[in-house]
């Protein structure tokens, strides 16, 4: 069965690094989007991502945040300048089209700001 | 804005006991409505869902109903085994401005002793 897959599964930066989370969607999906989740916090939405540039956006999602699908397969996350409230798991998701209601997760990125 | 609150946890059942996860949300017009699962080192997989109101989830002996006038999506399942220990999420999918975002809520870690 295809599923969504990021890489790395842990991430460890130090503080004011640029880092880039890496996912691969499920081939032929249309839709695409990145979720955080703070330890013990809830799951939060950032961006959303369609036909190439973004749909939606949180106000989590300041200019320190970019997306990028810079090939046919991969959906990237950069975080230009990483800070300590950065530590999160981060998910990506896909979504085959409008008003397809599911949404398919990967298994996420760790990522721990030092 | 949407929102999600569900039963803070950690709940800890024996196996073959009954369980249910409070979830109620707050949305304008009719969201559609998710229970996500989360397996130890594993991503969100959708477990079930419902777009309207009566309708009910189902899947793996899961269920939940769809309560407009209670606003609620509550989870349950009659006997639950060990393999269901995982962290479990409520979300909602809002139906008005094209928003394609879940908004979750803070999950339920379930722990099922044998």
């Amino acid at each position: 069965e295809p599923e969504v897959t990021q890489t790395p599964s842990h991430q460890v930066t130090q503080m004011g690094q640029e880092v880039i989370l890496r996912c691969v969607p499920i081939s032929n999906h249309l839709y695409f989007y990145w979720y955080r989740q703070i330890l013990g916090q809830k799951v939060e939405f950032l961006v959303s991502f369609y036909n190439n540039e973004i749909s939606e956006k949180s106000e989590i999602f300041d200019d320190q945040f970019s997306v990028e699908r810079p090939d046919g397969s991969n959906f990237t996350l950069k975080i230009r300048s990483t800070k300590l409230e950065d530590s999160a798991m981060y998910f990506c998701a896909s979504n085959p089209g409008q008003g397809y209601n599911e949404q398919f997760f990967g298994p996420g990125t760790r990522l721990t700001v030092l | 804005g949407n929102s999600v609150t569900q039963m803070e946890g950690p709940v800890t059942l024996s196996e073959e006991a009954f369980l249910t996860i409070n979830c109620t949300y707050t949305a304008t017009g009719y969201p559609s409505l998710f229970w996500y699962v989360q397996y130890p080192g594993e991503g969100l997989q959708l477990l079930l869902k419902a777009t309207k109101a009566d309708d009910k989830g189902s899947n793996k002996g899961f269920e939940a109903t769809y309560r407009k006038e209670t606003t609620s999506f509550h989870l349950e399942k009659g006997s639950v085994q060990v393999s269901d220990s995982a962290v479990y999420f409520c979300a909602l999918r809002s139906a008005q401005g094209g928003s394609e975002k879940l908004v979750f809520g803070k999950g339920t870690k379930l722990t099922v002793n044998p």
